[in-house]
């Protein structure tokens, strides 16, 4: 399979952990983004990588977030200290030009 | 800021019937306009796109044309299946490939 993969697919954890999600994207994009999607809801920028430099951060990302892309492959959205409101789908996308591919999300509880 | 605003939902239907979905948007400059789709179960797929004004996209039995006028990237489909039940979001882009979604209308396709 050759599309965007996201560990794990569901995450459930109590408040005040820490929690850590991997994106995988398609290989040869160099752009990649953490969208944040709640029921009824569509998809939020939170962050946009473009190779291993972070060039844009959306307000919805506080402090406890934060993203990284060491060596422009796979990506990682940390959430520290975890807060009931931070329940949602996580979803990372790739693209090389305007088509985003999108990964299956990760799905957080937090209770 | 940008922002794009689509029908609620659900949007219930027969098998064959004609769908439409509207989708408006407010942006400043000329953006590119997507309808996404999200199948149960799966990620956000592109279904189609429109990069300028009168342009359509097409795909898959699936319309929408671009219209700067009224600011509007309505979706159709001529003769509904009961596969094509999903949540479809209408986009549009911003600067570095970012897309603002609208809220999302899942479309339900009864036999």
């Amino acid at each position: 399979d050759t599309g965007v993969s996201q560990n794990p697919r569901h995450k459930i954890t109590k408040r005040g952990q820490n929690v850590t999600f991997r994106c995988d994207p398609i290989s040869e994009h160099n752009r990649l983004y953490w969208y944040r999607q709640t029921l009824g809801q569509g998809p939020e920028f939170l962050t946009y990588f473009q190779n291993e430099a972070q060039l844009e951060k959306s307000r919805l990302l506080s402090d406890r977030f934060s993203a990284e892309r060491p060596k422009g492959s796979f990506s990682t959205l940390e959430i520290q200290r975890t807060e009931q409101g931070d329940s949602a789908m996580y979803l990372c996308a790739s693209s090389l030009n305007e088509k985003l591919f999108f990964g299956s999300g990760t799905q957080l509880s937090v209770l | 800021g940008n922002s794009v605003t689509q029908m609620e939902g659900p949007v219930t239907l027969s098998e064959e019937a004609f769908l439409t979905i509207n989708c408006t948007y407010t942006a400043t400059g000329y953006p590119s306009l997507f309808w996404y789709v999200q199948y149960p179960g799966e990620g956000l797929q592109l279904l189609l796109k429109a990069t300028k004004a009168d342009d359509k996209g097409s795909n898959k039995g699936f319309e929408a044309t671009y219209r700067k006028e009224t600011t509007s990237f309505h979706l159709e489909k001529g003769s509904v299946q009961v596969s094509d039940s999903a949540v479809y979001f209408c986009a549009l882009s911003e600067a570095r490939g970012k897309l603002q979604f609208g809220a999302g209308t899942q479309v339900v396709v009864t036999p």
